[in-house]
């Protein structure tokens, strides 16, 4: 099957600091990736959509200066939360559509944990 | 915009049983709809993926149907195990993924 590692798995920094998440599809290209955010015990939230050479398609009220995304090549796309505050600690989950593959299937990564103190 | 519901919200049975999840959504013009599990604290892990074409996907001991026109899916389990124990998520697929509310399922020995 299909690989979407993420890194880091867990991360905790202060207030005020910025954080990346990577996400990457390892053996496979990716034209589409997509960002969500999943609260405890609570579904996954789509944020964003990412899309290789472009710019990233945001959902209502998530604010895309804030999280920051990046799809530089067909393997690769990164969240950066931006100065990030306590109500950002969260879990981010991204997924990965295979390029020219028409059945739509999505991969998912492991997960980053960010704790913001 | 599409709104996903799962019912039974939490589910807690004895192993061997046989399991139904229920899936709803409210646009039915889909291309697929996928199944996950998800365990505490993980990511994802993709079960089924029926296409918009199809009726039913089976993998296992796990079978997914789909109505597309009446906006439903449901996951059967077949002789639940302890090891099935996680949240089950539906997604119906158009351009993006959007997730439901997920069933909680604890299965005890």
């Amino acid at each position: 099957g299909a690989v979407v590692s993420q890194h880091p798995s867990w991360v905790i920094c202060k207030s005020g600091t910025s954080v990346k998440i990577e996400c990457r599809s390892l053996d496979f290209q990716a034209t589409t990736m997509f960002w969500y955010r999943q609260f405890p015990k609570q579904s996954l939230m789509l944020m964003a959509t990412s899309n290789e050479g472009s710019k990233a398609t945001y959902e209502q009220g998530v604010e895309k200066d804030k999280f920051l995304i990046n799809h530089a090549s067909l393997t690769l796309s990164t969240l950066t939360v931006t100065s990030a505050h306590p109500e950002d600690s969260s879990f981010y989950i991204c997924s990965a559509q295979r390029t020219g593959r028409d059945t739509g299937e999505l991969f998912f990564g492991e997960g980053s944990r960010l704790t913001v103190l | 915009k599409q709104e996903v519901t799962q019912i039974p919200a939490a589910l807690s049975v004895p192993e061997g049983e046989n399991l139904v999840l229920n899936c709803s959504f409210t646009d039915s013009a889909i291309y697929n709809l996928q199944w996950f599990r998800q365990d505490p604290g993980k990511g994802l892990t993709s079960l089924l993926l029926i296409q918009s074409s199809q009726r039913e996907q089976t993998s296992g001991r796990l079978n997914a149907s789909l109505d597309k026109s009446s906006g439903r899916s449901t996951l059967y389990i077949a002789a639940s195990q302890p090891g099935d124990s996680a949240t089950y998520l539906c997604a119906p697929g158009t351009d993006k993924l959007i997730f439901g509310t997920g069933t909680r399922l604890q299965v005890f020995p």
